[in-house]
């Protein structure tokens, strides 16, 4: 099994503070993760796959990047609704697919 | 608009059996895998299953093999979990999740979630 480290666990920053978030694998995934951003009480919502491409309709705010076992996701400039739980997820071993444990992005 | 709605959660006692189900709407259903995720109250993200486009293949996550079923019903757009001697450590919201991609078997990153249902299980 592929374990996803987040780090760190929670972050504290003000809104227009630029967030750098951290995954990184047991073991060499390539390219092929995803980051995905829940809020309380909200399904998942798909914002990066394959390290650094963004999905449908996410804003330019949020930038992936990284490879082999060291990823980051980077929100540039907070907005208020950013602030979420992010979380990382590899599909290199499907159908083993593992999730990070997540970071909660917190408003300082 | 791409909708999963997903139904069928509740209480139940260990050694219980539910089934869960996933309607979609808004894309063709056929074309794409669809997977089950779970979350567990105040905790992460888990993988539980997930089904081709066609239903010619399913996995499962070892946690829950041998006893969950994953089928779909293409004609019904409708995905099915069928969930046997459950015990306390599946309580948890049950979410369907769309597959990005049409053109593979299941690329396993999920554009589109319902709002989850939840499950309990205890005495």
């Amino acid at each position: 099994e592929i374990l996803l480290t987040q780090s760190p666990a929670t972050l504290s920053l003000s809104p227009g503070e630029r967030a750098t978030l951290s995954c990184r694998a047991s073991h060499s995934i390539s390219n092929y993760l995803a980051w995905y951003q829940q809020k309380p009480g909200q399904a998942p919502r798909l914002l990066i796959y394959d390290a650094s491409n963004r999905a449908t309709g996410i804003s330019a705010r949020f930038s992936g990047s990284g490879s082999g076992t060291d990823f980051t996701l980077t929100i540039s400039s907070l907005e208020p609704e950013d602030f979420a739980v992010y979380y990382c997820q590899q599909r290199s071993n499907w159908p083993q697919i593992t999730f990070g444990q997540g970071t909660r992005l917190e408003i300082k | 608009e791409v909708q999963l709605v997903e139904s069928g959660g509740g209480l139940v006692q260990p050694g219980g059996s539910l089934r869960l189900s996933c309607a979609a709407s808004g894309f063709t259903f056929s074309n794409y895998a669809v997977t089950w995720v779970r979350q567990a109250p105040g905790k992460g993200l888990e993988w539980v299953s997930t089904i081709s486009g066609d239903g010619s293949s399913t996995w499962y996550a070892d946690t829950v093999k041998g006893r969950f079923t994953l089928s779909r019903d293409n004609s019904k757009n409708t995905l099915y979990l069928e969930m046997n001697r459950l015990r306390a450590e599946d309580t948890a919201v049950y979410f369907c999740a769309k597959d990005i991609d049409y053109v593979s078997t299941a690329l396993f990153y999920f554009d589109y979630w319902g709002q989850g249902t939840l499950v309990t299980v205890s005495s």
